[in-house]
């Protein structure tokens, strides 16, 4: 079984901080790692997904995140955040085949000026 | 590509009538959609699991004669909350998986949404 904690509830940042949003996760076996992003009454966007080769992996808006598979974690950072930033983050997990997402329980980043 | 749209995007009810939303994969073929429920201020919990043509996997806990999910086409699937009540007052989303590439049958493609409030 498969399982992600999202360490921080929330996380309230000046504009033009820098962030990092953390994820652990628990896994048998090797797992997709993913970063969504949820503006308020929307679905989900991918922001960068982790399947193999480099562990720092790049996604949009500048976010980027590290796969470090000794201490299980796959955390997101920015280095300099703006206000539109302001959502809530979710890290996942799925198996290599695909399928079911195991969803952590989200992380609500607050930008303020 | 891999658009996914939800109708409607917000509809309110009565208690004890039916709601049907619907999940549509716009520029893709979907052998593998996906409800999900949100609660206010929580995360996404997976409800189902749907693939064209046969019948849908319900994650334990999930009433399935109450919440019918309908894959009738690699396009097209829906969820009809059946006799629904105010506890069924939520945030449904859904996703699909893309059918042409393999390699990327993992990735979920998520619609924006449908809030449902039953009065």
């Amino acid at each position: 079984a498969q399982s992600v904690t999202q360490l921080d509830s929330q996380v309230p940042v000046f504009e033009e901080a820098p962030v990092e949003l953390r994820c652990n996760y628990s896994s048998s076996v090797s797992v997709y790692l993913f970063w969504y992003v949820q503006y308020p009454n929307q679905g989900l966007q991918l922001l960068l997904k982790y399947l193999s080769g480099s562990t720092l992996v790049k996604g949009i808006n500048g976010f980027e995140a590290e796969f470090n598979k000794s201490q299980t974690s796959f955390h997101l950072r920015k280095p300099s955040v703006h206000i539109s930033d302001t959502a809530e983050y979710f890290c996942a997990v799925s198996g290599l085949m695909g399928g079911k997402l195991i969803f952590g329980q989200g992380t609500e980043l607050s930008v303020k000026p | 590509g891999a658009v996914v749209s939800q109708h409607p995007s917000w509809v309110i009810c009565k208690s004890g009538t039916s709601v049907k939303i619907e999940c549509r994969s716009l520029d893709f073929q979907a052998t593998t959609m996906f409800w999900y429920r949100q609660f206010p201020k929580q995360s996404l919990m997976l409800m189902a699991t749907s693939n064209e043509g046969s019948k849908a996997t319900y994650e334990q806990g999930v009433e399935k004669d109450k919440f019918l999910i309908n894959h009738a086409s690699l396009t097209l699937s829906t969820l009809t909350v059946t006799s629904a009540h105010p506890e069924d007052s939520s945030f449904y989303i859904c996703s699909a998986t893309r059918t042409s590439d393999h390699l990327t049958s993992y990735e979920q493609y998520f619609g924006p949404g449908t809030r449902l409030t039953v009065t």
